[in-house]
């Protein structure tokens, strides 16, 4: 079946530095990818839609300034946190679509990130 | 924004029991998904059910939908330890292969 990865799988940072987070598709294009945050014992909660060759798409309420997204290529989405504060401490998951209608949704394995 | 609810929370039973979980949610859809989560790790795609479907089967698993209640139930047989783990569902109420995820339910199995 088809595999997404992400990188890295966890990490810790100061306070005002920021992180990039990679998420590739191994052996399927994909034009689109979506980026989710997940809190502790609750949902996914979409963040960004993260567009080949152009500008990524962002949910209501997640700064756009702050969540930079960037889809360089077909197989490599990377959502980088600029400036992380602790409240930014969370579980990040990528997916991607792939199927005969795009319908089904492939999911990296996550990124734990922790701000000190 | 999540758009989906999920009951129970969290459910408790014992091996070889069976596990009923709920998901209902607001808007029409083409299609919705149930995935697992084990604890701290990624996603895995489970079953995915059109809305001209009622009813789809995948070894212990069996997913209904009632898109006239607009609620969908997701039922294992046979449960054992290895199923413990969070489940979701989600549909593409987001359009353009947006997922939209219900709240979860965890899913507890005693040996």
């Amino acid at each position: 079946g088809a595999v997404v990865s992400q990188h890295p799988s966890w990490v810790i940072c100061k306070s005002g530095t920021s992180v990039k987070i990679e998420c590739r598709s191994l052996d399927f294009q994909a034009t689109t990818m979506f980026w989710y945050r997940q809190f502790p014992k609750q949902s996914l909660m979409l963040m960004a839609t993260s567009n080949e060759g152009s500008k990524a798409t962002y949910e209501q309420g997640v700064e756009k300034d702050k969540f930079l997204i960037n889809h360089a290529s077909l197989t490599l989405s990377t959502l980088t946190v600029t400036s992380a504060h602790p409240e930014d401490s969370s579980f990040y998951i990528c997916s991607a679509p792939h199927g005969r209608a795009g319908d089904e949704q492939y999911f990296g394995p996550g990124t734990r990130l922790t701000v000190t | 924004s999540q758009q989906g609810e999920e009951d129970p929370q969290a459910l408790s039973i014992q091996e070889g029991e069976n596990a009923t979980m709920n998901c209902s949610y607001k808007t029409s859809i083409n299609n919705l998904q149930w995935y697992r989560q084990n604890s701290g790790r990624g996603l895995v795609h489970l079953i995915l059910i059109r809305s001209n479907e009622r009813e789809k089967h995948s070894g212990r698993l069996r997913v209904t939908l009632d898109t006239s209640k607009k609620s969908s139930s997701l039922l294992i047989t046979a449960s054992r330890a290895a199923d413990t783990a969070s489940y979701f569902c989600a549909t593409d109420a987001g359009g353009y292969n947006k997922l939209i995820f219900g709240a979860g339910t965890r899913l507890a199995v005693h040996p």
